[in-house]
């Protein structure tokens, strides 16, 4: 149990376009969502936290009216980068913590996003 | 604020090998500490966590406050330990900071 879907794996789109990636819970219920986003060989970045059902908290440095969450239910968030330019271009992680909340993160497995 | 630390990038043992994976962190509140590992071609994946004080694959961890480290520690590496590591910090609001990861390289 406890798989996270993300849709697409792999997108390319052009510059000023909007994309969106969906992350699913498929067997559990999330009642917290994270974004993570992940440079060539470096660390995963957390981007915002988001709560079914309430606005996502961003991190310092992260642009909310860039990156638009929505967690509309306790098994879907969104991430939709808005207007995007080549150095969007990046690998993005979701996770999900369960409403049991053991502390444990459930991956998706990404989505990479190729901004031209 | 960089939260968590892991110095190394890369760590190469042979099989059988003890094999230590460093982690340092700071947080001014009571943070558990995790250890995530990514297989090749796979998504990252829970090893272990403080709170459970458990041996997951021969591998442990004891979170040392007075030094601020979660050190990962196995006495014989084998092959299929190959792999990135990656620390983790989930903060009194359940947010997770990860470290930049260490590749581990078991070889033969």
């Amino acid at each position: 149990g406890a798989v996270v879907s993300q849709h697409p794996s792999w997108v390319i789109c052009k510059s000023g376009t909007s994309v969106k990636i969906e992350c699913r819970s498929l067997d559990f219920q999330a009642t917290t969502m994270f974004w993570y986003r992940q440079f060539p060989k470096q660390s995963l970045m957390l981007m915002a936290t988001s709560n079914e059902g309430s606005k996502a908290t961003y991190e310092q440095g992260v642009e909310k009216d860039k990156f638009l969450i929505n967690h509309a239910s306790l098994t879907l968030s969104t991430l939709t980068v808005t207007s995007a330019h080549p150095e969007d271009s990046s690998f993005y992680i979701c996770s999900a913590s369960r409403r049991s909340n053991t502390g444990e993160l459930f991956f998706g497995e990404g989505s990479r996003l190729t901004v031209l | 604020a960089q939260r968590v630390t892991q110095p190394e990038k890369l760590l190469s043992v042979f099989k059988g090998a003890p094999v230590e994976l460093k982690c340092n962190y700071s947080y001014s509140g009571s943070p558990e500490l995790f250890w995530y590992v990514q297989y090749s071609r796979q998504r990252l994946q829970l090893l272990l966590r403080h709170i459970s004080r458990e041996s997951i694959k021969g591998f442990t961890a004891d979170l040392n406050k007075g030094e601020t480290s979660f050190h990962l520690k196995k006495p014989f590496a084998q092959e299929e330990d190959s792999a990135m590591y990656y620390c983790a910090l989930s903060d009194d609001f359940n947010k997770f900071y990860f470290g930049s990861g260490t590749k581990l390289n078991v070889k033969p």
